[in-house]
């Protein structure tokens, strides 16, 4: 079956512009995570949604960031006035948190963002 | 979530068997050991997991010890695509976040 998808794959754009950043998660994952990953550097937890509950956002760098998950499918990471410090791959996982012990991650293949 | 310990590099022959350590001496009762692997310009790809039995799946084995404090993720037989950063996690059954790690650098050699 499809994976995770997540678009665009590469994204160029100026300092101080918005970016929005999409993820498509497994049909029928309750959860989604995002991460990030800044080159030679190792991955970094940003927020996770799980069904209808709050987010948790602790993992998110400032307010710059945010993240919507719409109809508990896809989600939108924005990262507004962009700065070259927010260069990295954006990584989108889900998983079906059934909560009966264990619970894979599956991830997609990133968007690479350049903050020039 | 319990911190793990992992060597920074391995290198291993083809055809051979990759034995990958992991030490979490913190590691608590509910929590769970993660493998995950990262080949270069991908995505993290999940490996296997476990609690306290050990585990075996299409892509490796999982030896947990007895005092759950380390454990082991074995590939029998290692080839030049398994070549890739090695990240072993400990965390709670379900939910939240992973924690990353700096991982094992394996390299399989020819």
């Amino acid at each position: 079956g499809a994976g995770v998808s997540q678009s665009p794959s590469n994204k160029v754009t100026e300092k101080g512009k918005d970016v929005e950043l999409r993820c498509d998660p497994i049909s029928g994952h309750t959860a989604l995570y995002w991460y990030r990953q800044s080159l030679g550097q190792g991955l970094e937890f940003l927020i996770y949604f799980q069904g209808n509950s709050a987010p948790d956002k602790s993992g998110l760098p400032s307010d710059r960031f945010s993240a919507e998950r719409t109809g508990g499918s896809v989600s939108t990471l924005t990262i507004q006035r962009t700065q070259q410090e927010d260069s990295a791959v954006y990584l989108c996982a889900s998983s079906l948190n059934t909560g009966q012990g264990g619970d894979e991650q599956y991830f997609g293949p990133g968007t690479r963002l350049t903050v020039t | 979530d319990a911190k793990t310990t992992q060597p920074p590099s391995m290198d291993c022959a083809e055809g051979r068997a990759a034995n990958l350590p992991c030490n979490h001496s913190t590691i608590s009762g509910n929590e769970y050991v993660y493998w995950y692997r990262q080949i270069h310009s991908q995505g993290p790809q999940y490996i296997i997991h476990g609690l306290k039995n050990n585990e075996t799946n299409e892509m490796a084995s999982l030896i947990i010890t007895e005092d759950r404090k380390s454990s082991t993720l074995i590939l029998p037989h290692a080839t030049l695509r398994d070549t890739a950063v090695y990240y072993c996690i400990v965390r709670a059954s379900y939910g939240n976040k992973l924690v990353f790690g700096a991982g094992t650098i394996l390299r399989v050699k020819s």
